[in-house]
């Protein structure tokens, strides 16, 4: 089936520093991304949408300068946190989608800003 | 607006019984409803999935049913198990203007006790 590999798991970082999270289709080309945050007990929160080769639409509220989006080849994406600060901590989890319409999720990273 | 109901927000089971949870939703046009268990700090896993036409889709102990004229969806926890306890999220995909578009609903967050 569909695999999505996420990478790093967890991280821990200083304030002010960057973090990318990598997202990974293993065995399908992913036509569209999908990254979340979620915060503890609460549901998965849509930052925003990708497709390959085009610039990531981003949903209101979700600072596009801030949560940087690259989606260069159709089996890989990334999302990097610039200058994170402490209310950043969050579980980031992208989910891939195929042309079928169909989707898996990664495994997602749990991001500490200290 | 496309949105996604689920109940109850919360239950707490004895292991070994059954259980049933609800999804209601209004996502137009709707492409298809996929069941996602999601345990805590991990992605969610896909369980089963049904477009417009299937009525019925079985999963091991898990199964979900669709009802697209009231826009309605259960999952069927049969013998529960300890494991079984995780988020169970409910999300809709509605496909408009040649993209898929998500809307998840804020999970039931299921308790199997001994």
């Amino acid at each position: 089936g569909a695999v999505v590999s996420q990478h790093p798991s967890w991280v821990i970082c200083k304030s002010g520093t960057s973090v990318k999270i990598e997202c990974r289709s293993l065995d399908f080309q992913a036509t569209t991304m999908f990254w979340y945050r979620q915060f503890p007990k609460q549901s998965l929160m849509l930052m925003a949408t990708s497709n390959e080769g085009s610039k990531a639409t981003y949903e209101q509220g979700v600072e596009k300068d801030k949560f940087l989006i690259n989606h260069a080849s159709l089996t890989l994406s990334t999302l990097t946190v610039t200058s994170a600060h402490p209310e950043d901590s969050s579980f980031y989890i992208c989910s891939a989608g195929g042309r079928e319409g169909g989707y898996t999720f990664g495994s997602g990273t749990r991001l500490t800003v200290v | 607006k496309n949105q996604v109901e689920q109940s109850p927000q919360s239950l707490i089971i004895l292991e070994g019984k059954n259980c049933t949870l609800q999804c209601n939703y209004t996502v137009s046009p709707f492409s298809n409803l996929r069941w996602y268990k999601q345990d805590t700090g991990r992605g969610p896993v896909s369980l089963t999935i049904m477009t417009f036409s299937e009525n019925t889709k079985s999963n091991g102990r898990y199964t979900a049913t669709l009802d697209a004229d009231t826009k309605q969806s259960s999952l069927h926890i049969t013998a529960s198990q300890l494991s079984d306890s995780a988020s169970y999220i409910c999300v809709v995909t509605a496909y408009r203007a040649g993209s898929y578009q998500l809307t998840f609903g804020k999970g039931t967050k299921l308790s199997v006790i001994p």
